[in-house]
């Protein structure tokens, strides 16, 4: 159980055009979902927090009107990385809470890789 | 601020034994996480602490003392397939997680 699954697993663009991400959690309602950005032999930095039905948290300096969050049914979050440049190339993972448990413990997906030409 | 500390890499004999340490400073504490993570996928969730002491799940324990702001997860019998990066986290208000940098561990036959 608990299982989150991502699409795409990888993605290439041109530079200036959109890219979405799909977070799903499969097996299970997730009250919120986290969205991460992992550069290259570095950790995990938490881009921005996303609640069901209501606007996404982000951390700061992250830019909200460039990276989109919906998180339109307590199963699925997406992440709208808009007018895509080269520096936005990177690993994104998204992770999900199981609706009410108290547990902190995060569930991750696979990941995007995704590569802005 | 959060501050999450640990060693970049450590290199190990297969069947050894291996302690990453991991030292913190953050606003708040609701927990810490330790998850493995294989180059090019995704966190996997080994132990989470949240009162003080040692938590032993197998061949991997991880221990807490809220105090010193101070945690390890030991890695026994170690397996060449236990070269990986391991990642310390501390979950704060929000149920955030905050990560370390991570510590690249090295089997060696």
């Amino acid at each position: 159980g608990a299982v989150v699954s991502q699409h795409p697993s990888r993605v290439i663009c041109k530079s200036g055009t959109s890219v979405k991400i799909e977070c799903r959690s499969l097996d299970f309602q997730a009250t919120t979902m986290f969205w991460y950005r992992q550069f290259p032999k570095q950790s995990l930095m938490l881009m921005a927090t996303s609640n069901e039905g209501s606007k996404a948290t982000y951390e700061q300096g992250v830019e909200k009107d460039k990276f989109l969050i919906n998180h339109a049914s307590l199963t699925l979050s997406t992440l709208t990385v808009t007018s895509a440049h080269p520096e936005d190339s990177s690993f994104y993972i998204c992770s999900a809470r199981i609706r009410d448990r108290a547990f902190n413990e995060q569930f991750f997906g696979p990941g995007t890789r995704l590569t802005v030409l | 601020g959060q501050n999450i500390d640990q060693p970049t890499e450590m290199t190990a004999t297969e069947g050894a034994i291996v302690q990453i340490n991991c030292t913190y400073q953050t606003s708040g504490f609701n927990g810490l996480f330790w998850y493995q993570q294989h180059a090019g996928e995704a966190p996997t969730f080994l132990s989470y602490n949240v009162l003080d002491g040692l938590e032993e799940k197998g061949r991997f324990s991880s221990f807490l003392s809220r105090s010193k702001g101070y945690s390890y997860l030991l890695l026994k019998e170690l397996q060449m397939k236990d070269s990986a990066s391991y990642l310390c986290a501390v979950a704060t208000a929000g149920n955030k997680l905050t990560f370390g940098g991570g510590t690249r561990v090295l089997v060696k036959p």
